[in-house]
């Protein structure tokens, strides 16, 4: 099955400064990379997402790339704001089945 | 309204109890799903559900059972609750041919 590794798992910055994270995946058919939001108690929620037949999205100050050759990509949070700061999780998905990453537990500082 | 939605979202329960969750979607979306999330976070999907395949992950035991009686429904059946068993349970669904999950809120289960 999908393998899908994500880091780091914990990301510190300061308010204003750029955050990325960075994920990786094992099957090739993957055609679908979505990335979830998860603040403390409450349910994931999407965020942003990619095909696989694009190389960039961005969303006013989220990004994501991917780059398919090398079976990884990112997100990229721009300008951080102490809301900013949750749980985010990348996912591979096959056939309408999501695979998570492990998860990056990002602190913004005011 | 809410688009996916799980009961109880709290439960706590003995060890060797019998419980169910229960979860709804609304969105009128042919495929649900369970996921387990561990207290490090990590989410892991148990079952996928449409009315034509059930898909299980082979790590989950079968002391867990999904129960659709239609296909807004997905209930998760759990049998003799272990320590272990505790996590958040999330219920999510999605339509074939479109992109995307929609989660529930999470059960929190705690077995004591």
């Amino acid at each position: 099955g999908e393998n899908v590794e994500q880091h780091p798992s914990t990301l510190s910055v300061q308010e204003g400064d750029s955050a990325v994270i960075k994920c990786t995946y094992s099957d090739s058919a993957s055609n679908y990379f979505p990335w979830y939001k998860q603040e403390l108690g409450k349910r994931p929620q999407l965020i942003i997402d990619i095909r696989s037949n694009v190389g960039e999205k961005k969303d006013q100050r989220i990004a994501v790339t991917l780059n398919k050759t090398a079976k990884h990509f990112s997100l990229h949070i721009t300008e951080t704001q102490p809301e900013d700061s949750a749980v985010y999780f990348c996912a591979a998905s096959i056939s309408n089945q999501f695979y998570f990453g492990t998860g990056t537990s990002l602190t913004v500082i005011p | 309204d809410t688009a996916v939605s799980q009961t109880p979202k709290y439960l706590v329960t003995q060890m060797g109890n019998d419980k169910s969750i229960k979860c709804e979607q609304n969105l009128g979306h042919d495929t649900m799903y369970w996921y387990k999330q561990d207290s490090k976070k990590f989410l892991k999907i148990m079952f996928s559900y449409n009315n034509k395949e059930l898909i299980i992950n082979e790590t989950v035991p079968n002391r867990f059972s999904p129960k659709s009686p239609d296909k807004a429904h997905l209930n998760l059946h759990i049998n003799s609750l272990e320590l272990g068993d505790s996590a958040v349970y999330f219920c999510a669904s999605s339509q074939e041919g479109r992109y995307g999950y929609t989660f529930g809120s999470g059960t929190r289960l705690t077995v004591v």
